[in-house]
């Protein structure tokens, strides 16, 4: 089981539109339709963004999407702001359970 | 409301026993449609997911920690815990238990704030 890929760092202006990637395999990321994005900020824990994919729960601003295509999924965040800038995390299931991602430190410029 | 919070000792020993609980105050983990995961974090590194609990006590585990974890639950007492043996410095991180909900399948919906582990003599 090993970790999903993600570049380790972005960074983008305010209002801009960025896109994280977030590679597997067909076990993974290719296999079902359960990928999730957590953003986390400094001591802080982890915070769902984006479940089965393309789902955001209940309340979250729709600036965040979600997308995949094969074994990469995508977490764009559009109109970015300044309390954007956080880590995120991609997440999937597999047969053995849930793997993350190494993490995209998001940097607002 | 799901209030989840870590407990257990913040310091083990090299070769010894990590043993952490994690309870919710809103009482959900007695009613028993829910899973329950156990992730860590080593500072300044990434989230490694080890493992998760059912109600009905069947469990799944990172295949690179199997062979170290056990992970229980007690709905009675509302509680769910994760014993790791034979740790390492390498298992230094903060601790976060996390549960899932109904509709949203992902490793956690609902977090605790976490909890350091230190392993060190």
């Amino acid at each position: 089981q090993s970790a999903l890929t993600q570049p380790a760092s972005m960074s983008g202006s305010p209002g801009q539109s960025i896109t994280i990637s977030c590679a597997g395999t067909n076990s993974d990321v290719g296999g079902y339709n359960y990928v999730s994005w957590y953003q986390q900020h400094p001591g802080k824990a982890p915070k769902l963004m984006i479940y089965d994919v393309s789902n955001r729960p209940s309340g979250l601003s729709n600036r965040f999407s979600g997308s995949k295509s094969g074994n990469t999924a995508s977490l764009t965040i559009s109109g970015l702001q300044a309390e954007d800038e956080a880590d995120y995390y991609c997440s999937s299931y597999t047969t053995d359970g849930w793997v993350f991602g190494g993490g995209t430190k998001l940097t607002v410029l | 409301q799901v209030q989840l919070q870590e407990s257990g000792p913040g310091l083990v020993k090299p070769s010894q026993t990590l043993s952490l609980s994690c309870t919710d105050s809103g009482g959900s983990i007695s009613k028993g449609y829910y899973y329950w995961s156990w992730i860590r974090q080593p500072a300044g590194k990434g989230l490694e997911w080890i493992g998760r609990i059912y109600a009905t006590g069947s469990t799944n585990y990172n295949p690179s920690l199997k062979s170290r974890v056990t992970i229980s639950i007690d709905t009675s007492q509302n509680q769910f815990s994760l014993k790791l043996n034979s740790v390492t410095a390498a298992d230094t991180a903060v601790y976060y238990c996390a549960r899932d909900t109904v509709g949203i399948t992902a490793a956690g919906v609902y977090w605790g704030r976490g909890t350091l582990v230190t392993v060190s003599s």
